[in-house]
This record gives C-alpha cells, structure tokens and sequence, in this order.
C-alpha cells in the first residue's frame, strides 16, 4: 500500500508560473523526500525533509512538511520547459519498517 | 562515479523464461533496493539489503522471485519462471545508510510475451 498520496494527480501550466503539488501520509515519519523521474528515466532525488524541519529550500525548490496535517508540498518557482516530468513523494518512518514507500506522483506538464 | 548501473535495459522474453536482472550500487553505499514500478501499483519495493543483507523481503510478490547480494557492488533480481504480469519496469536503487536520498538507477523495461 502506499503511505503518500499526491495531489493533484496531474498538473499543466505555462513556463514561467508556479507549480504546486501536495503529499498526505498516514503515518509516522522519520523524514520525507521529493523525487523527480522525467519519461523512460530513473528517479532522481530532489530534497529530503526531516520530521523536525518544517521548511526547506534547494534552487527554485521550496518544501514546506506538516507533521500535525501530515502534510507536504513540493513548490517550483518560475517553472521551465524542462521541469515537466513526474513528481513522487516517499516517506521513512516506523510504520513501514523503515523502507522508503512512494506515493503515486504528480505528472506536471510545464508548455512553452 | 557513474552513479547505479543497471543492466540489461530492456529485456524481452517468453513465458516461463528465467529472467535476471543485475546491478551495481555506487561505491560506499551500504544500502541497496529493488523496486517495480507500474502503471497499476505504481512503484514497489520488492526487497532490500543493507551491507549485503536481505533485510526485508516482504515485498516479493511470490516464489518466482528471488534476490542476491553476493558483495557490496552487485545484485541479481531473478524470476524463474516469468510470466506476462511481470512486465514492468525494475528499478535499482542505492543509499548510504539507508536514511539519506537514495539514487536510482535508470532502469530495466522488462516484457514477458
């Protein structure tokens, strides 16, 4: 079964806006991670939030993590062309062993 | 480093084929995991092993499946025999302690016909 969940399923906007997706979990968790996989490729790791951080930047990535909700979002700022790929949250935590589950993405479509 | 390496990258074959799918962490990594991505489940974690141990093989989907971690830079995910259901993409991922972000390797398509 899978710990995170995100939302949207599926995003599309214009180069240049914004783009914010959501991760629930159910839960416990030692940290939280985002990861990116463009079409036919692995995925790639993004940023790594622990359950004590509530805020964490990298580039035009910001994460915020919301222990009491349960809650992520992964936010890129001044979206391009190439950010279109797949978003995954994966979670860490007690619960599952400590293995890293995945979430079923965020397909973000970033048009020219 | 060149990162995870996977290999084959695509694989096809047959019905009840044995099917074996190979990797190799990045050095120093002491973590190593196997998972299935779908369209379906989307991606799973079959088993993983930290220094060369299997630690948790309760992803396995059944008998067929099988993992080996002979040293600390290489694995082999078999399936004898493989069948259509199968089909997916297997990804190899590796991590230092198991806690950090893992790296992914790029993959290995596998369709059983």
């Amino acid at each position: 079964s899978q710990q995170g969940e995100e939302d949207p399923q599926a995003l599309s906007i214009q180069e240049g806006e914004n783009a914010t997706m959501n991760c629930s979990y159910k839960t416990s968790i030692n940290n939280l991670q985002w990861y990116r996989q463009n079409s036919g490729r692995g995925l790639v790791h993004l940023i790594l939030i622990r359950s004590n951080e509530r805020e964490k930047h990298s580039g035009r990535l910001r994460v915020t993590l919301d222990t009491s909700k349960k809650s992520s979002s992964l936010l890129i700022t001044a979206s391009r062309a190439a950010d279109t790929a797949s978003y995954f949250c994966a979670t860490d935590g007690r619960a599952a062993g400590n293995k890293l589950t995945f979430g079923g993405g965020t397909r973000v479509l970033v048009k020219p | 480093d060149a990162g995870v390496i996977q290999s084959p990258r695509h694989e096809v074959t047959e019905m009840g084929q044995e099917v074996t799918l190979r990797c190799k962490p990045i050095s120093g990594h002491n973590s190593l995991f196997w998972y299935r991505q779908t369209m379906m489940r989307g991606l799973e974690l079959l088993i993983y092993f930290n220094n060369n141990v299997p630690i948790d093989d309760s992803g396995m989907p059944e008998d067929r499946f099988s993992a080996k971690m002979p040293n600390a830079s290489f694995s082999t995910l078999k399936i004898q025999p493989s069948e259509p259901r199968d089909s997916a993409v297997y990804f190899c991922a590796s991590s230092l302690s198991g806690r950090n972000g893992y790296t992914f390797g790029s993959g290995t398509r596998l369709t059983v016909v």
